[in-house]
């Protein structure tokens, strides 16, 4: 099976810079994407890792450790509209099929 | 608009009835998803379809859900007698397939409330 961990919540300060976290475990790693949710909203793509290192668009940057199970999602010049729910995704194959698995997801409220 | 559509948006039913969702992926992707999802929860992966076959269900679905895609574009998700514990907003999403399938458009959703 597959099981990803990352906090609940985290508040940041407008214009600052906040990282989100995100262990997992899983057989069949693929890699790890992440994905933004507004309040009644759809979830939507906003990056994806399959190799070690830093992921850059634009203000937003993601980082994967195969090695240590780990990544995160780096938000910099945080802005009112980031406020949202984020959710970390583990794509994995198994049975010749790729899928993805959602963590619990990171509400992010950014405070003036 | 990801371009992926769901119909009804709402759906408000009293237990023991079935209801039918309709979903309307993005015309060149060829895989299809159906997922749950609760308040402070992540989506819950339900079943998925590539092209028309239903490839994988997931073990937490009951017998009361089932799901089809005709000619492999729209797809349906049918719950029957449904139970309050089925009250969820319930997405849809496509992708290509293969390796790509790690990038999911999704659907707005439709939120599910049995009484």
């Amino acid at each position: 099976g597959q099981s990803l961990e990352q906090p609940s919540e985290v508040t940041a300060v407008e214009g600052a810079i906040v990282q989100i976290n995100c262990t997992y475990q899983t057989s069949g790693f693929y890699g790890l994407s992440w994905y933004q949710q507004h309040d009644g909203g759809a979830p939507t793509f906003l990056s994806y890792n399959a190799l070690d290192g830093l992921e850059e668009t634009g203000r937003f940057s993601s980082f994967l450790s195969r090695s240590d199970s780990y990544g995160y999602l780096l938000l910099q010049e945080l802005q009112m509209k980031d406020s949202a729910s984020y959710f970390c995704a583990v794509a994995y194959s198994g049975a010749g099929s790729y899928q993805l698995t959602f963590g619990k997801g990171t509400k992010l409220s950014v405070i003036p | 608009d990801t371009g992926v559509s769901q119909d009804p948006r709402h759906k408000i039913t009293k237990r023991g009835q079935n209801v039918t969702f309709r979903c309307d992926p993005i015309s060149e992707h060829n895989r299809l998803y159906w997922y749950r999802q609760t308040l402070g929860q992540g989506p819950e992966f339900l079943t998925y379809f590539q092209n028309e076959a239903q490839l994988e269900k997931s073990r937490l679905l009951s017998d009361r859900f089932s799901a089809e895609r005709p000619k492999g574009s729209f797809s349906t998700l049918e719950i029957q007698r449904t139970e309050q514990g089925d009250s969820a907003m319930y997405l849809c999403a496509s992708s290509l397939g293969g390796q790509g399938s790690y990038e999911q458009y999704f659907g707005p959703g439709t939120r599910l409330t049995v009484t």
